[in-house]
């Protein structure tokens, strides 16, 4: 079965600083990865998302992230962080027809 | 690119009615929606998936004849929160498609 894990609940980061939110993820075959950023009381708005081709995926406000198949990792980067980054980050996995499977969450805080 | 309209934002409601929320994708036509549900400081959990024209699937532990899913056209999906009570209080989530990771902005639901 698949599955998504997120090892850490919470991770501070100074602004300015470069920022990295882990993911790791167990499937067989190919799969589709995705990044999602939740604000306060609001849905989830995506970021990014790898399918196949440039292990490196480029996204929304600066982010990327770089698929490593033999560590079968997805971790979200950031060059220089910004306080309005602070929120809360899922990584998501989904292969063939299956479901969309969740991480379960990094409250990422950026320090003035 | 594909946005999914969800609403209302926020609904409060008395403990025994019954609350319907919409879900609509925008622009493009979805045979497939999923409804998610989101505790507070945890991941989303998926609740069941919407598909058009024929009956929702369940995930197990989920009572299909307290959240009723209907899906008439390819552009709607609702979800109906039957005799509601406080604990059904929670964030509700919706998506469309699977791999376009495309999500609502979510309802906040409280029964008081």
């Amino acid at each position: 079965a698949q599955s998504v894990a997120q090892p850490e609940d919470q991770v501070n980061v100074a602004e300015g600083n470069p920022l990295t939110v882990k993911c790791t993820y167990s499937v067989s075959g190919n799969p589709y990865l995705f990044w999602y950023v939740q604000y306060p009381n609001r849905g989830l708005q995506f970021l990014l998302k790898y399918i196949t081709g440039d292990n490196l995926v480029k996204g929304s406000y600066g982010f990327e992230a770089e698929f490593n198949k033999s560590q079968t990792s997805f971790h979200l980067k950031k060059p220089s962080a910004l306080v309005s980054d602070s929120a809360l980050y899922f990584c998501a996995v989904v292969f063939g027809n299956e479901k969309l499977t969740f991480g379960t969450g990094t409250r990422l805080t950026i320090i003035p | 690119g594909a946005v999914v309209s969800q609403h209302p934002s926020r609904v409060i409601c008395k403990s025994g009615t019954s609350v319907k929320i919409e879900c609509r994708s925008l622009d493009f036509q979805a045979t497939t929606m999923f409804w998610y549900r989101q505790f507070p400081k945890q991941s989303l959990m998926l609740m069941a998936t919407s598909n058009e024209g024929s009956k929702a699937t369940y995930e197990q532990g989920v009572e299909k004849d307290k959240f009723l899913i209907n899906h008439a056209s390819l552009t709607l999906s609702t979800l109906t929160v039957t005799s509601a009570h406080p604990e059904d209080s929670s964030f509700y989530i919706c998506s469309a498609g699977v791999k376009s990771g495309v999500f609502g902005s979510g309802t906040r639901l409280t029964v008081v």
